[in-house]
């Protein structure tokens, strides 16, 4: 079974932190991705990575960064919290595109 | 227009009854067609998958394809009060998935 393991399920920072989300998948997946859900909007593609160093915007990549320096691991960054960046935040991996996408269990962040 | 559209529900089934969920989709060039199944306050958990060439059937569930139409459908036979969440239809685009907004669904025992 795939795993992917998200660090934090949950986290409480407050505005104008630096905040780390790691996740790391043991499946040897080319492909990693970082949503976040909100009610009422559904999941938000952030960031994605298709190969190690590579990295694409989603569609919400405003106040983000990302970091993928091994293939198992992919880190979400908040450069500067603030409190509309309090979500669920949602790591996954595939084997390549056009594949299913496996989730972490994922993280609660509070920015207060 | 939405690229994946689903009904948000909730869509009410008695137990041991048909549940239907549908999902519209705008990419005619799309491949892969997904459904996810998301309890309350948990990560979405993949249940099907399939693939431009057909339909699929994996114990109760059954995933078809209505490529002309543009829409993919989950059936759920013989529900069950355990089947009770939302359910996320995905499709494929450029490498990404396009995800619907989900359709909560509620079995009465």
């Amino acid at each position: 079974d795939v795993k992917v393991t998200q660090s934090s399920r949950y986290l409480v920072k407050r505005t104008g932190e630096k905040v780390f989300l790691e996740c790391v998948q043991d499946m040897d997946h080319e492909n990693m991705f970082w949503y976040r859900q909100d009610p009422g909007l559904g999941l938000r593609l952030i960031y994605f990575s298709y190969d190690v160093k590579m990295k694409e915007k989603g569609d919400i990549p405003e106040g983000y960064s990302v970091s993928r320096e091994k293939k198992e691991r992919f880190s979400l960054i908040l450069e500067s919290a603030s409190t509309n960046q309090t979500s669920m935040y949602l790591c996954a991996s595939s084997v390549g595109n056009n594949q299913p996408q496996h989730f972490g269990d994922g993280t609660r962040l509070s920015i207060l | 227009q939405k690229e994946v559209e689903q009904n948000s529900g909730p869509l009410s089934v008695p137990e041991g009854a048909i549940a239907s969920l549908n999902c519209t989709y705008s990419d005619r060039g799309s491949q892969s067609f997904f459904w996810y199944r998301q309890y309350s306050g948990k990560s979405p958990e993949l249940i099907m998958f399939i693939y431009s060439n057909g339909d699929k059937e994996d114990g109760r569930f059954t995933a078809q394809l209505n490529k002309a139409s543009q829409y993919v459908s989950l059936l759920i036979r013989d529900s069950q009060p355990s089947d009770s969440a939302t359910y996320l239809c995905a499709v494929d685009a450029r490498g990404k998935l396009i995800f619907g907004q989900g359709t909560e669904l509620s079995v009465k025992p």
